[in-house]
């Protein structure tokens, strides 16, 4: 398994400029998440999805979209970036089922705006 | 809304000593589950333990165990036998809700000398 992969790595944008965060997961996990890190202030959540065709709004989710149509991937779209929006991206999967309710984190993109 | 506090931005602590770092967090959720995560240099987000709010039992994991005081509210961390591969920000964290919505601390900064 390749666990959480998030692609780009690192990405330089410009002002007004749009993209799209990839992240997909192959361990069959119903939940997915996107965080932002920045320094001094640990991780917070962006947008959330309980399974596919379902998604919703975290603790910073302005400037921000999400959609889930499939159990494996979970794009991020910034739709005009901002230089506020540099930051550090991750995106996580769980399996509740489980029980254990762990988070599996991906590497993180991250996101320069200028 | 739940909050998770961290107070202690810095630490650092001598090799093969121990070291607690401390937690607080509120949530006004019945069940609920608290995580310590480790991110060194890399960037990787690594879960070192896990504790149910409903087990009066404190984890452990190797040489990492918590205090879990759950009328306090409070989390510590405990490392004993420090390693220099500990090193690292340490993130507390707790998870309500659906299993997506984790909220997470500013983090501590731990740092291991010789």
């Amino acid at each position: 398994n390749a666990g959480v992969t998030q692609t780009p790595k690192f990405q330089v944008l410009k002002t007004g400029q749009s993209m799209t965060l990839q992240c997909a997961q192959d361990m069959n996990h119903e939940y997915m998440s996107w965080y932002r890190q920045d320094p001094g202030m640990g991780l917070r959540l962006i947008h959330y999805s309980v399974g596919a065709g379902i998604t919703d709004q975290g603790e910073v989710p302005n400037g921000y979209n999400v959609s889930r149509s499939t159990t494996e991937d979970f794009p991020l779209r910034l739709l005009s970036a901002a230089p506020s929006q540099t930051s550090v991206y991750f995106c996580a999967s769980s399996y509740v089922a489980s029980g254990l309710y762990e988070q599996y984190f991906g590497p993180g993109t991250r996101l320069t705006v200028t | 809304a739940q909050t998770v506090t961290q107070s202690q931005p810095e630490m650092s602590v001598q090799e093969a000593e121990t070291v607690t770092l401390s937690c607080t967090y509120d949530t006004s959720e019945s069940d609920y589950y608290l995580f310590w995560y480790k991110q060194p240099p890399s960037r990787q987000m690594i879960l070192v333990i896990r504790q149910e709010a409903y087990k009066q039992q404190n984890a452990t994991e190797n040489r990492f165990s918590v205090n879990f005081q759950k009328a306090a509210k409070s989390f510590s961390l405990k490392i004993s036998d420090s390693q220099l591969g500990d090193a690292a920000m340490y993130f507390c964290a707790c998870l309500t809700g659906t299993a997506s919505k984790l909220t997470f601390g500013t983090g501590t900064r731990l740092q291991v000398t010789l």
